[in-house]
This record gives structure tokens, C-alpha cells and sequence, in this order.
């Protein structure tokens, strides 16, 4: 069954420092992937998306992630973290169609400590 | 980008009644909806896949006659909570498929059954 997992429930940085995001997939063919953000009681927010094209992803409000086939990993970074990226990420991946299904990975909770 | 409209944000409702959540697509036609629901600290799960003119598609372990779906016309599907409890208590979320690489999501529905 495909599935997508994010491996730190929770991770913690300082303003200013980098953030590093993991998220794994399974390769049952080629996916489409996706990493949101989820700020308290809001909807979703889409950051960046790989759909078979270049497989480093540059997304919005500086956050990046790179599609590794080999090592099924798409992880989200960012090079200097702000108080206002504290939020839950989701990275989720989609098979046999781009919006078709989209599997949610259990969620991120990024804090930005001052 | 597309803008998903969901409504109402948040509602409380009597255990043992019945709401109604709104997902409109605003800009755009969707053949296609999805309706998610999020329990506390939890990822979101697909409950539904909701098809213009033709019967909702539900995940397993999703109750099709205490979650009705309608999906009427191609920029408004409806998800019906029917004789609600406690454990309904949830944060649902709709998403529209544009037919391109992305899903559009509204803003989600706080709901809680008292």
C-alpha cells in the first residue's frame, strides 16, 4: 500500500538556524508529492509540489525540498527559520494522478524558539 | 491560485442533530471533491470522494449514511453529519481537483458535538 512517513512528530529550531523536515515515501510507481502547511485552525497552505519535473523544488516563503528516487525521501528545508513558520507541516504524496487520493503523512509540529 | 471556499468555519451542534458543511469552488469548475476530517494531534484522513452528478465514493471505515455527501453542481458539494455525537467531534476539510497538478482546499470546519 503506498504510504508516506514523517519521521520527527516534532522538531524545534531557533530563529535564524535551518530547518529539516524528513519525510520517506513508497515507491510503488512514480508519485507526485506534496509538503502544506497547517498554521492553528486554518485551512491548508501549499509550500511546494514535485510532479516529475526538477527534483529540487523551490517553494514559497523560502522553503525547498529535493526528490531523492533512490533514497525515497523528499524532506523540506529552509535555510533560516522565522517565528512565522511555526506551524504543523503535512507532506503528502499522490498516486495516478496528480490530485487523485492524496495520502497525508502524520504531521510535523515545527516550533521557532526566539 | 484556485479559491476553495468551506462553510461554516466552526459549529456546535446538539448531540443527536444534523449539519451541513459547504465546500464551494469559487473561480472554477470541480468535478471532483474530497472531503478530509482531522481528529486532535492527528493527520488528515480521506473520508470521501465526492463526484459531480453520481454517488459519493466513501474510504473504508466511513459511515456512508451518517456522512452524506451531495454533490450537486460542479462548484458546490455538501457533506451532511447526520445525528451527531461526541465522538463526530472533528476538524473537516474539503479540497477541489482543478484538473492540474494541485488540490485546492478550503478552510476547514471546527465542528463540535455537545
Amino acid at each position: 500500500a503506498q504510504s508516506v512517513t514523517q519521521l520527527d512528530s516534532h522538531v524545534s529550531v531557533s530563529e535564524g538556524t535551518p530547518v529539516l523536515l524528513r519525510c520517506n515515501y513508497s515507491s510503488s510507481y512514480s508519485p507526485s508529492l506534496f509538503w502544506y502547511v497547517q498554521h492553528p485552525n486554518k485551512g491548508l497552505q501549499l509550500l511546494l509540489k514535485y510532479t516529475s519535473a526538477a527534483t529540487l523544488v523551490k517553494g514559497i516563503n523560502g522553503f525547498e525540498a529535493e526528490f531523492k528516487k533512490s533514497e525515497t525521501s523528499f524532506h523540506l528545508t529552509k535555510p533560516s527559520a522565522h517565528m512565522s513558520d511555526a506551524a504543523e507541516y503535512f507532506c503528502v504524496v499522490s498516486y495516478g494522478g496528480a490530485t487523485n487520493k492524496l495520502i497525508f503523512g502524520t504531521g510535523t509540529l515545527l516550533a521557532v524558539q526566539p | 491560485g484556485a479559491v476553495v471556499s468551506q462553510h461554516p468555519s466552526w459549529v456546535i451542534c446538539k448531540s443527536g442533530t444534523s449539519v451541513k458543511i459547504e465546500c464551494r469552488s469559487l473561480d472554477f469548475q470541480a468535478t471532483t471533491m474530497f472531503w478530509y476530517r482531522q481528529f486532535p494531534k492527528q493527520s488528515l484522513m480521506l473520508m470521501a470522494t465526492s463526484n459531480e452528478g453520481s454517488k459519493a465514493t466513501y474510504e473504508q471505515g466511513v459511515e456512508k449514511d451518517k456522512f452524506l455527501i451531495n454533490h450537486a453542481s460542479l462548484t458546490l458539494s455538501t457533506l451532511t453529519v447526520t445525528s451527531a455525537h461526541p465522538e463526530d467531534s472533528s476538524f473537516y476539510i474539503c479540497s477541489a481537483d482543478q484538473g492540474g497538478t494541485e488540490a485546492f482546499f478550503g478552510q476547514g470546519t471546527r465542528l463540535t458535538v455537545v
